[in-house]
Parts: structure tokens; C-alpha cells; sequence
């Protein structure tokens, strides 16, 4: 498709077992975001990536969360032995190389910890 | 804190009303970006509004930004039912390419 694309779109799991969320960013975008929205928040940026590097991971909340990017397209974002408090809705952004472009967004992934 | 914070959290406006958000930010920025957001969906990119500017217009929509006082407007003129959303200002900063999102405004246009 066109946009930005986030997979699953819902994700309900036991507290200690570990996720992955996929996001496949719109052709061409070489910058990625992945972004934590808590129940009627605003955005928490977790980690930014310019081609498959990663300048800023500094939102990152612990090392139990990580991210790659392969191939300068998908991304993965990886929370190891998950929290009820990680429980958040998971949103991927891409936009074109050119600094502080429109950002385009997935439809997120709703992550449940019980 | 967050950089960006929008006033008001909520807004409730009759359709054909024009509706006014504000979003106030602490440090200097590069550029500011407006964003809709629908229940259960991602965010919608609407309109940017570059440092160096003080207002823009797309369709229904105007942005003012007063760097001097650090704050931006969205007016929504003329409002639809389907304007219905949470609506987002987001900061960039000189230096990185990172948006600093803040807490939104609701917007419930009523038919």
C-alpha cells in the first residue's frame, strides 16, 4: 500500500513474555520513527532511524526495548519480558531524508500486558 | 516536561463554529507541525509552520506562530462533523530531527 504500514494491529499478551511489533514504512522514506501513546496522551518519541542507524534512541524507556531497522525499509520494535505498564499503543512514522519533513503515520499497535 | 502543551484539552463547538486551539512551547524551534489524530487511528499531518513565518493557511485551516511568545494557533473555521479528533502540535528543534508532540486538544463538533 501507500502508507505506512503497522503490524499486528492489536497485540494482547502475559506480563514477562517478550513482543515485536513490525512497522513498513512508506517507499523512498529513509527516516523512522517509533513513537508510545499512552490512553488520551500525547506522542512519547522512543527512537529515530536515518536509514538503518540509529542517531537518537534516547526515548527509549529501558533496555528491555530495542529496535532495528533492515535494509533501510522495515522496522522492528522489540520489548523484552513486557510490563503491565508498557501497555500503550505503538505508533510508526516515516518521512523523507530532508530534515524536520511531515512525518506519516501508521495506524499504531494497541499492546495489551495482562 | 513536554515542550509542546496544548489549551484547551477539550473543545466542544456547535457545526459551522470556527474552533481555536493553542500550543505553547519552552525552546526555540526550526519548525512547528499541526496533526489530527482520529479515534483508533494514526496521526494525520496538517500543516507546518517554519520559524520564520507567522501564518499559514490550508483550506479551512489557519496556523499563526509568535516566536516571541513562543505560541502557535490553530483556527479551524467553519467546523464539520467529521473535524471531530484530538489535534496535536509538534516542535522541531534546531539541532536533531526529532518532534516533541504535546498533549493534544479534543475536538467534538456536534451536528
Amino acid at each position: 500500500g501507500a502508507g505506512v504500514s503497522q503490524s499486528p494491529s492489536n497485540k494482547v499478551t502475559e506480563k514477562g513474555k517478550d513482543v515485536e511489533l513490525r512497522c513498513d514504512p512508506i517507499s523512498g522514506h529513509t527516516a523512522l520513527y517509533w513513537y508510545r501513546q499512552s490512553l488520551g496522551q500525547g506522542l512519547e518519541f522512543l527512537i529515530y532511524f536515518q536509514g538503518n542507524s540509529a542517531p537518537d534512541k534516547s526515548g527509549l524507556p529501558s533496555d528491555r526495548f530495542s529496535a532495528e531497522r533492515t535494509g533501510g525499509s522495515v522496522s522492528t520494535l522489540t520489548i523484552q519480558r513486557t510490563q503491565q505498564e508498557d501497555s500503550a499503543v505503538y505508533l510508526c512514522a516515516s518521512s523523507l531524508a530532508d530534515y524536520g519533513q511531515p512525518q506519516h503515520f501508521g495506524d499504531g499497535t494497541r499492546l495489551s500486558i495482562l | 516536561s513536554q515542550q509542546g502543551e496544548e489549551d484547551p484539552q477539550a473543545l466542544s463547538i456547535q457545526e459551522g463554529e470556527n474552533a481555536t486551539m493553542n500550543c505553547s512551547y519552552k525552546t526555540s524551534i526550526n519548525n512547528l507541525q499541526w496533526y489530527r489524530q482520529n479515534s483508533g487511528r494514526g496521526l494525520v499531518h496538517l500543516i507546518l509552520i517554519r520559524s520564520n513565518e507567522r501564518e499559514k493557511h490550508s483550506g479551512r485551516l489557519r496556523v499563526t506562530l509568535d516566536t516571541s511568545k513562543k505560541s502557535s494557533s490553530l483556527l479551524i473555521t467553519a467546523s464539520r462533523a467529521a473535524d471531530t479528533a484530538s489535534y496535536f502540535c509538534a516542535t522541531l528543534k534546531a539541532a536533531g530531527n526529532k518532534l516533541t508532540f504535546g498533549g493534544g486538544t479534543r475536538v467534538l463538533v456536534k451536528p
